[in-house]
């Protein structure tokens, strides 16, 4: 079973649509992330919602929304794509205690491609 | 200045080779070390967890913290072709849960 799914697992797409990619958990985690991966393989926090409640927020466009209809869920909405959108996208999980035992467990990577 | 740096490599060693990837970081608030390896066109797995300075072990691999000197290393002794992967790691404050990430070390290992 997978524990973190995405999907789609590839995206290709022009300048100016609108894209969803979905994520799901199967691992009973309250917390749920986005990360952006850009091309020189840096991963960094997009937003993170914990029980449906957003709680990081990164220095992100407004044109990106996340929602969570329930904590197994998170789904990342892109309005108006541009070029420096393509990238890959990681969904992560975790029990969300913020304690010294917290652990995120990656999904598979969206890899977007804007022309 | 970034919050973690790290060598982007490639480091390519020989199959059997002792294998050191580092990092080091500014700010001395991150509290918890991970080190994750993705295989390419997969997600970062956890490969090893550390919160307190001085060595962790789990079979081959071997986690290092220094504090002090705001540095971590992962080791791994008799390397293997299946060890060819991206080693990112990756450290957090306490009671954040956003995960900070250097931009990962690429690591072949060859037969």
């Amino acid at each position: 079973d997978t524990a973190v799914s995405q999907t789609p697992k590839y995206l290709v797409t022009q300048m100016g649509n609108d894209k969803s990619i979905k994520c799901e958990q199967n691992l009973g985690h309250d917390t749920m992330y986005w990360y952006k991966q850009d091309s020189k393989k840096f991963l960094k926090i997009m937003f993170s919602y914990n029980n449906k409640e957003l709680i990081i927020n990164e220095t992100v466009p407004n044109r990106f929304s996340p929602k969570s209809p329930d904590k197994a869920h998170l789904n990342l909405h892109i309005n108006s794509l541009e070029l420096g959108d393509s990238a890959v996208y990681f969904c992560a999980s975790s029990q969300g205690t913020s304690g010294y035992q917290e652990t995120q467990y990656f999904g598979p990577g969206t890899r977007l491609l804007v022309l | 200045q970034k919050e973690v740096e790290q060598d982007p490599g490639p480091l390519s060693v020989p199959e059997g080779a002792i294998v050191s990837l580092n990092c080091t970081y500014s700010n001395s608030a991150f509290q918890y070390f991970m080190w994750y390896r993705q295989y390419s066109r997969k997600g970062p797995e956890l490969l090893m967890y550390t919160y307190s300075s001085g060595n962790k072990e789990d079979g081959r691999f071997t986690a290092q913290v220094d504090k002090s000197s705001k540095y971590i290393s992962l080791f791994i002794r008799d390397s293997q072709p299946s060890d060819s992967a991206t080693y990112l790691c990756a450290m957090r404050f306490p009671g954040r849960r956003a995960l900070t990430f250097g931009s990962g070390t690429r690591l072949q290992v060859q037969p």
